[in-house]
């Protein structure tokens, strides 16, 4: 069965460090592959995606994530956190054989230090 | 604003008393999915539809049901909520041609 792995359940980190979120997959055929991050209060919503081409994808608010293949990756990047940043980060798997079922992972949670 | 508008937000229940929550969608998405989220996991899809066309996923319930009465609205019908079936569900829309999904803010269920 596809599953999706997210190595950190939480990160709290100071103003401008660097982040990078894990995240592998089990899968091996083609793979859609996302980023979603929910604020405090708010709903889920799409940081970035990635279905072919450029395996470093940019996304919004400064963050990009980069897909290698050979080890069902798909980790996210930024390079100077901000307080905003402070959410539950999700990755997210589409297996193009199967439909628009998505699995996503248990999630991360990002606590910035102002 | 396009959006995906779950009512209630906040539902309570008791013990085996049938529960129904709505969705609606003004981005007139072909695929209308419904997720159940417990505290500190994944959230996990129950089914979706692909305009009427019904995927139940193998390990959903039978407790759980689902309607689709037109593009807007879907329904996740409960028929005998029990304790473990207090979650988050989460409501969401991608269109027909990507699976990029929109989410509705949730409906937090309690069982009493």
């Amino acid at each position: 069965a596809q599953s999706v792995s997210q190595h950190n359940h939480h990160v709290i980190l100071s103003e401008a460090a660097s982040l990078e979120l894990g995240c592998n997959y089990s899968y091996g055929g083609t793979v859609n592959l996302f980023w979603y991050v929910q604020y405090p209060g708010q709903h889920l919503q799409l940081l970035l995606k990635y279905f072919s081409g450029d395996p470093l994808v940019k996304g919004i608010k400064g963050f990009e994530a980069e897909f290698i293949k050979s080890k069902f990756s798909f980790n996210l990047r930024k390079p100077s956190v901000q307080w905003s940043d402070t959410a539950e980060y999700f990755c997210a798997v589409n297996a193009r054989t199967g439909g628009f079922k998505t699995i996503f992972g248990a999630g991360t949670r990002l606590f910035v230090k102002a | 604003d396009a959006m995906v508008i779950q009512n209630p937000r906040y539902q309570v229940t008791q013990f085996g008393k049938p529960v129904t929550l709505s969705c609606s969608q003004t981005l007139n998405h072909n695929v209308m999915y419904w997720y159940q989220q417990k505290s500190s996991q994944a959230p996990k899809l129950l089914f979706h539809y692909y305009d009427k066309d019904f995927n139940n996923e193998a390990d959903t319930p039978d407790n759980f049901q689902s309607r689709r009465p037109n593009t807007s609205f879907c329904f996740l019908d409960i028929r005998s909520p029990g304790l473990g079936d207090a979650a988050m569900y989460l409501c969401a829309t991608s269109s027909g041609s990507t699976y990029e999904q929109y989410f509705g803010p949730g409906t937090r269920l309690t069982v009493t």
